[in-house]
């Protein structure tokens, strides 16, 4: 079974730290997400990365940056947190687009307050 | 770009019963994929079912079965004989043939009461 892995489940900062979440996944998939959930908008896709090193934006980027040096990991960065990112923050992974379903497998998410 | 809508909030069913949760979709491409996707309280988001645009028949997952129907646009989860292990929220996504990335709706909560 895929397995994605999230640092934590539960984090609180204070406005203007800066703040990584990080996501390693063991299935050897070539694309990974970042994603935050917020009650009545549903996942919205903040970057995603097909490759090591490569990255591509996706909806709402601003305020966060990600970083993938190794396949397998995938980080969040936030440089200067505020709060209204504080949400609910999911990784997930899938092989590349050419792969029949290409289903995304997701962590258990990390759980943001930003006070 | 893709959008997807799930016009129910909130769903409740009666445990044993039968609910269907509506999920419709914007997009002037031919072939993609459709997902559902369940996110138990405080647990890990997995999937549901699949299905892809091209095939003609609904797929089935033991109680969880889809209808869709193409030129419409909607792909609607049937969950039969419900238990209070489906509470969850559920969410429907969409992915393009060609594309990495999912576009997922904003979600139903589904409560079912024993």
């Amino acid at each position: 079974d895929v397995k994605v892995t999230q640092s934590s489940r539960y984090l609180v900062k204070r406005t203007g730290e800066k703040v990584f979440l990080e996501c390693v996944q063991d299935m050897d998939h070539e694309n990974m997400f970042w994603y935050r959930q917020d009650p009545g908008l549903g996942l919205r896709l903040i970057y995603f990365s097909y490759d090591v090193k490569m990255k591509e934006k996706g909806d709402i980027p601003e305020g966060y940056s990600v970083s993938r040096e190794k396949k397998e990991r995938f980080s969040l960065i936030l440089e200067s947190a505020s709060t209204n990112q504080t949400s609910m923050y999911l990784c997930a992974s899938s092989l590349y687009a050419g792969w029949s379903y290409n289903e995304q497998f997701f962590g258990p998410g990390t759980r943001l307050t930003v006070l | 770009a893709q959008t997807v809508t799930q016009s129910q909030p909130e769903m409740s069913v009666q445990e044993a019963e039968t609910v269907t949760l509506s999920c419709t979709y914007d997009t002037s491409e031919s072939d993609y994929y459709l997902f559902w996707y369940k996110q138990p309280p405080s647990r890990q988001m997995i999937l549901v079912i699949r299905q892809e645009a091209y095939k003609q028949q609904n797929a089935t997952e033991n109680r969880f079965s889809v209808n869709f129907q193409k030129a419409a646009k909607s792909f609607s989860l049937k969950i039969s004989d419900s238990q209070l292990g489906d509470a969850a929220m559920y969410f429907c996504a969409y992915r393009s043939v060609n594309n990495n990335d999912m576009r997922f709706g904003a979600g139903t909560r589904l409560t079912v009461k024993p």
